[in-house]
């Protein structure tokens, strides 16, 4: 199989403070992982492309001082939002790709849920 | 310039009746399809994916999909919806390498008892 995990789950936290939400593959390697930001009753939107090793791709319009992404190990990638404002409740989903025959395969997280008060 | 488009954003069906999703891509190179269920609160699960080879794929759950190169199009279908179908459905795009994915707004479905 192909299991994602994220961590938390969702979180609370109080404006202008930071959270760091965590992506791991769990049972293969993620040379890149990739970042979604879905807002309610919309899509998903690409904020990032995480390269082990390398600094992060950020997707035009997004800040990358305020969204900072982490790719530490083949199977972890983090990202931090910044100064959290209510602006940037959402939900986050990463995705990691998964080197196969022929191809790859992305395979998503479950998403973490993220409210700033 | 790569897009996703679905045009239904709601689509209401009864139990029992057949259900299909439109989408259509745009896509510079040749496209990797998928298909993704999203329920409420959840993360993305991939009903079915289409790559090459036959353009009827089939996928979990009793559906299946077929992929018109002509028509750049890449519609879902289910012969009979059950109430559990409720959710919502996204269309998604990617390259080899998957390293750009690109997905539809999404079509939510209601189920009618």
């Amino acid at each position: 199989g192909a299991v994602v995990s994220q961590h938390p789950s969702w979180v609370i936290c109080k404006s202008g403070t930071s959270v760091k939400i965590e992506c791991r593959s769990l049972d293969f390697q993620a040379t890149t992982m990739f970042w979604y930001r879905q807002f309610p009753k919309q899509s998903l939107m690409l904020m990032a492309t995480s390269n082990e090793g390398s600094k992060a791709t950020y997707e035009q319009g997004v800040e990358k001082d305020k969204f900072l992404i982490n790719h530490a190990s083949l199977t972890l990638s983090t990202l931090t939002v910044t100064s959290a404002h209510p602006e940037d409740s959402s939900f986050y989903i990463c995705s990691a790709n998964k080197k196969g025959k022929g191809h790859n395969e992305q395979f998503f997280g479950p998403g973490t849920r993220l409210t700033v008060l | 310039a790569q897009s996703v488009t679905q045009p239904d954003i709601h689509i209401t069906v009864s139990e029992g009746a057949s259900l299909e999703l439109r989408c259509n891509y745009s896509y510079g190179a040749t496209p990797y399809l998928f298909w993704y269920v999203q329920s409420p609160g959840q993360g993305l699960q991939l009903l079915l994916k289409y790559f090459s080879g036959d353009t009827l794929v089939q996928g979990i759950k009793g559906f299946e999909a077929e992929f018109k190169r002509s028509q750049s199009s890449f519609n879902l279908r289910k012969p009979s919806v059950h109430w559990s179908d409720a959710a919502e459905y996204f269309c998604a795009v990617g390259g080899y390498n998957f390293n750009k994915f690109y997905f539809g707004s999404g079509t939510k479905l209601n189920v009618k008892p």
